[in-house]
């Protein structure tokens, strides 16, 4: 089984929706959980933290469901420059880190 | 510029020639790690290291080596590489702590 499962997409969406992504992890030992965005060939950038309380950035907002083991991440407003592949990442203990194989959005005009 | 460093960009390279790729942070961050990314498969962990002289090995270690003689490099070695070998590489630093990796910006080797 894998640690993190991401549902693959792709999302396609018009300007101004908003879209959620759901990620679970399968380590009930998580300890830390992240959202990174990652661009076509490029580096995967940290997006947010996303912490128990559930977490606001902007149009961006992260949430932790502890007792089902699963995170999300909510876009409201989407634009253009959100189209990218969203990854869900988990720290277990030991160290290491597992990342999604990610959700790819495109946002359309 | 706080950053993660690594070189070279872009390599091709034949069966069982051994190389290096190079990796350098300037953030003195203590986790230092090595993914692979492939499609279909996400990005795996190939080793970690939690500081100097300490490294650990993730889910695909095999094939490659690495060291941590000072903080702000961690080199990753193939020996021998192989056509199974060929990937986009990353390089990654973090901060003891709860924090996530700052990622370089990748390595696409090809083995022939």
């Amino acid at each position: 089984r894998k640690e993190v499962e991401q549902d693959p997409g792709p999302f396609n969406v018009p300007e101004g929706a908003t879209v959620a992504f759901n990620c679970t992890y399968s380590n009930s030992a998580s300890q830390s959980f992240f959202w990174y965005r990652q661009d076509c060939r490029k580096e995967p950038k940290l997006l947010m933290s996303v912490y128990s309380s559930g977490n606001e950035d902007g149009r961006f907002t992260a949430q932790l469901n502890r007792a089902s083991q699963y995170i999300s991440l909510l876009i409201r407003d989407s634009k253009l420059s959100d189209s990218a592949t969203y990854l869900c990442v988990v720290n277990i203990p030991g160290n290491q880190f597992y990342f999604g194989t990610g959700t790819s959005l495109t946002v359309i005009p | 510029e706080a950053q993660v460093t690594q070189n070279p960009r872009y390599l091709i390279t034949v069966t069982g020639k051994k190389l290096t790729v190079t990796c350098s942070q300037n953030m003195n961050h203590e986790y230092m790690s090595w993914y692979r990314q492939d499609p279909g498969l996400g990005l795996r962990q190939i080793y970690y290291s939690m500081n100097v002289e300490v490294t650990d090995k993730g889910d695909v270690p095999e094939g490659y080596k690495v060291s941590r003689k000072e903080k702000r490099n961690f080199p990753l070695i193939l020996e021998s590489p192989s056509p199974n070998q060929t990937s986009l590489y990353f390089c990654a630093s973090r901060i003891q702590g709860a924090g996530g990796y700052t990622f370089g910006s990748g390595t696409r080797l090809t083995v022939v």
